[in-house]
């Protein structure tokens, strides 16, 4: 079955740092480039980050930019999302999302819930 | 960061068909490509259309994706109970490559 499985979320302390884990299966993972994207509870989606097929580039939102850090390692099919200086507005669930050709993110893991508060 | 703007809702009677805008200046304005999202209450988003009117297998033909100067716009064909969701459209901002930016949501609500 071609699926993402999102892992590592959960309640962190403002300043705290967290690492999200996506494992993707089904599908040849090397081949595709890879993105988190955010909701906060009731709000809009929020592209976070994205990382080229061999990650090599990567792009970060301004709002998480210098804190946040994405990585993947092809031969584990992972993505990963190193998040240090937690804040309270990075509260959220964090999809994992594969990227075509076109910028379109045309599958998605089911999230994964991150809560930054004290 | 740029901004794409959808209305906040739309709503549309069984059968009738709805257009959703989504508007952006060095966004939309200078990309065709240009993506739309289907999201349920509690579950994640599902790609419904990319490059600005293309469908991706298995995806309904009610379904049609446009654009016209600054603005996308998604069409919703004979609207369905089902069709009732939130939708996203998404691009990429113009200064850079990796910088994608999602519009703010529309909620659709089948009267």
């Amino acid at each position: 079955e071609v699926q993402l499985v999102e892992s590592g979320g959960g309640l962190v302390r403002p300043g705290g740092s967290l690492r999200l884990s996506c494992v993707a299966s089904g599908f040849t993972f090397g081949d595709y480039g890879m993105a988190w994207v955010r909701q906060a509870p009731g709000k809009g989606l929020e592209w976070v980050s994205e990382i080229s097929w061999s990650g090599a580039t990567s792009g970060y939102a301004d709002s998480v930019g210098g804190r946040f850090s994405i990585s993947r390692d092809n031969g584990k099919n992972s993505l990963y999302l190193q998040m240090n200086s937690l804040r309270p507005e990075d509260t959220a669930f964090y999809y994992c999302a594969r990227e075509g050709p076109y910028v379109e993110f045309d599958l998605w893991g089911q999230g994964i819930l991150v809560t930054v508060s004290s | 960061q740029s901004a794409l703007t959808q209305p906040a809702s739309v709503s549309g009677s069984p059968g009738q068909s709805i257009t959703i805008s989504c508007t952006g200046n060095n966004t939309v304005g200078t990309s065709h490509l240009v993506s739309w999202y289907q999201q349920r209450p509690g579950t994640a988003p599902k790609l419904i259309i990319f490059e600005t009117d293309k469908r991706p297998s298995g995806v309904s033909p009610r379904f049609s994706g446009s654009k016209s100067g600054y603005t996308a716009s998604l069409t919703i064909s004979g609207l369905q109970t089902d069709d009732e969701a939130d939708f996203y459209c998404c691009s990429y901002v113009e200064r850079s490559r990796f910088a994608v930016i999602f519009g703010g949501g529309t909620r659709v609500t089948v009267l």
